[in-house]
């Protein structure tokens, strides 16, 4: 089955602590992108990257890093400095068409 | 910079009605536009996918078009049923099958039995 696997679906963050989360695709593509969504927003970009080993920054990459050793792996981690990391985190990879994940809900406790 | 709008932001209808969600986009200058629907708490499922150099593109009761040089697409649902009901999301991509999708915020619709 290719696609996008996205984990885990549910992450709670404690103050001051740093997450990653999980993104791996088995389509072969080269690009994988997160995105971060909010209720009443459209999606915005937080990171892309289009080959293995580089990365560029999003719409709203402040608190944020990733890293891209893999070309099936582009993990993102939310750090302690993202002061309002509630949301829906969503990971894709566009060849054209665009193939998404099911997402993460991030929570803040 | 891209911006995309969708109108409405909500539609509610009877089960068999046919329905228009509208989108529009700022620049022109585009590689494609592509449909999502969003169940709650799931992630995007692609619809349907027009390159720049098509008009509309059509999957069972779904037909879109794009009017590039008006900065316009809309997706059309023939006969809707209460299983449409979800959240639709444009987004447009911007000078090759590699870049980044610009989105709108989505049209939430209800269709009632």
């Amino acid at each position: 089955d290719g696609g996008i696997t996205q984990s885990p679906k549910y992450l709670f963050r404690k103050e001051g602590q740093n997450v990653t989360l999980s993104c791996e695709q088995n389509l072969n593509h080269d690009a994988m992108y997160w995105y971060r969504q909010d209720p009443g927003q459209g999606l915005r970009l937080i990171y892309y990257s289009q080959i293995v080993n580089d990365f560029q920054k999003g719409d709203i990459a402040e608190g944020y890093s990733v890293s891209r050793e893999k070309k099936e792996s582009f993990p993102l981690t939310v750090t302690s400095a993202q002061k309002n990391p509630t949301a829906f985190y969503l990971c894709a990879s566009i060849k054209g068409q665009a193939f998404f994940g099911q997402g993460t809900r991030l929570t803040v406790v | 910079k891209q911006e995309v709008t969708q109108i409405p932001a909500a539609l509610s209808v009877p089960e068999g009605e046919n329905l228009v969600l509208n989108c529009s986009f700022t620049d022109s200058a585009i590689y494609n536009l592509q449909w999502f629907r969003q169940d709650p708490g799931k992630g995007l499922t692609s619809l349907l996918l027009i390159q720049s150099s098509q008009r509309e593109q059509t999957s069972g009761r779904l037909n879109a078009s794009l009017d590039k040089s008006s900065g316009r697409s809309t997706l059309y649902i023939a006969a809707s049923q209460p299983g449409d009901s979800a959240t639709y999301l444009c987004a447009v991509g911007g000078y090759s099958g590699y870049s980044t999708l610009t989105f709108g915020k989505g049209t939430m619709l209800l269709v009632s039995p």
